[in-house]
C-alpha cells in the first residue's frame, strides 16, 4: 500500500539553527517526491521536487532535500532557519502511470527567537 | 494570472443540506483534484480528474460527487452534509497527473452543524 510518513508532528528550532524534517514513503513504483509548505490560512506552496537524477535537490527559500532510495526517505533540510519559515510542511509522493498523490500528515515547525 | 480559485472561502451548513464548492483554474491544466485537510491527517484525496469528462475516486470519496464538464472547472458537491465532513477543502491542478507539482487554491473552510 502506498503511504507517506512524517514521524515528527511538531518541531521547534531556534532561529539560525539548522533544520531537518523527515519523510519516509512506501510506494510500489519509482516515486516522484515533493515537499510543500503551508502558512496558516493558506494553500500549499511547492518547495521542491525530485523526479530522477541527482539525489540532492535544491528548492526555494534555501531548502534542499535528499532522496535516499535504500532508506525510502526524502528528508528536507535548511542550514539556517528564519522566523518566517514557521509553517506546516508536507511531503508528498506520486508515481509514473498513477494518477494519485499521497501526502504525509505534516510537520509543524515553530521557530524560537 | 489567478491560478486556482476556490469559492466560497468559508461556509457553515446544517446537517442534511447540500452544497457545491467551486474550483476554477486558468492555466489550462488537464489534471484537477480535491482534497480534504483534517488535523493530524494531512491531505486526503477525495476525487480527481485527468481531463474534461473524466473523473475518478480518491481515498475518501463517500458523500461527495464531482463532474468535469470543462477544462477550467471542477466543482465538488456535498449531497447531504454530515458533521464528519467539517474540514478544509483544497482544490489543486497540474499539467499532467503525478509527475508535475500541483497548484493549490487557498481552500474552503466548511463547518457542518
Amino acid at each position: 500500500a502506498q503511504s507517506v510518513t512524517q514521524p515528527d508532528i511538531h518541531i521547534t528550532v531556534s532561529e539560525g539553527a539548522s533544520l531537518e524534517l523527515r519523510c519516509n514513503y512506501s510506494y510500489g513504483a519509482t516515486p516522484y517526491l515533493f515537499w510543500y509548505v503551508q502558512s496558516p490560512g493558506q494553500g500549499l506552496q511547492l518547495l521542491l521536487k525530485y523526479f530522477s537524477g541527482d539525489t540532492l535537490v535544491q528548492g526555494i527559500k534555501g531548502f534542499e532535500a535528499e532522496f535516499k532510495r535504500s532508506q525510502s526517505s526524502f528528508n528536507l533540510r535548511k542550514p539556517s532557519v528564519h522566523w518566517s519559515d514557521a509553517a506546516e510542511y508536507f511531503c508528498a509522493v506520486g508515481a509514473a502511470g498513477f494518477n494519485k498523490f499521497y501526502f504525509g500528515s505534516g510537520t509543524k515547525l515553530n521557530v524560537k527567537p | 494570472n489567478a491560478g486556482v480559485t476556490q469559492t466560497p472561502k468559508f461556509q457553515v451548513l446544517k446537517t442534511g443540506q447540500s452544497m457545491t464548492l467551486q474550483c476554477a483554474q486558468d492555466m489550462n491544466h488537464e489534471y484537477m483534484s480535491w482534497y480534504r485537510q483534517d488535523p493530524g491527517m494531512g491531505l486526503r484525496l477525495i476525487h480527481y480528474s485527468v481531463g474534461a469528462g473524466i473523473t475518478d475516486q480518491g481515498e475518501v470519496p463517500n458523500g461527495y460527487n464531482v463532474s468535469r464538464s470543462t477544462t477550467e472547472d471542477f466543482p465538488l458537491r456535498l449531497l447531504s452534509a454530515a458533521p464528519s465532513q467539517t474540514s478544509v477543502y483544497f482544490c489543486a491542478s497540474s499539467t499532467t497527473a503525478n509527475n508535475q507539482p500541483q497548484h493549490f487554491g487557498d481552500g474552503t473552510r466548511l463547518s457542518i452543524l
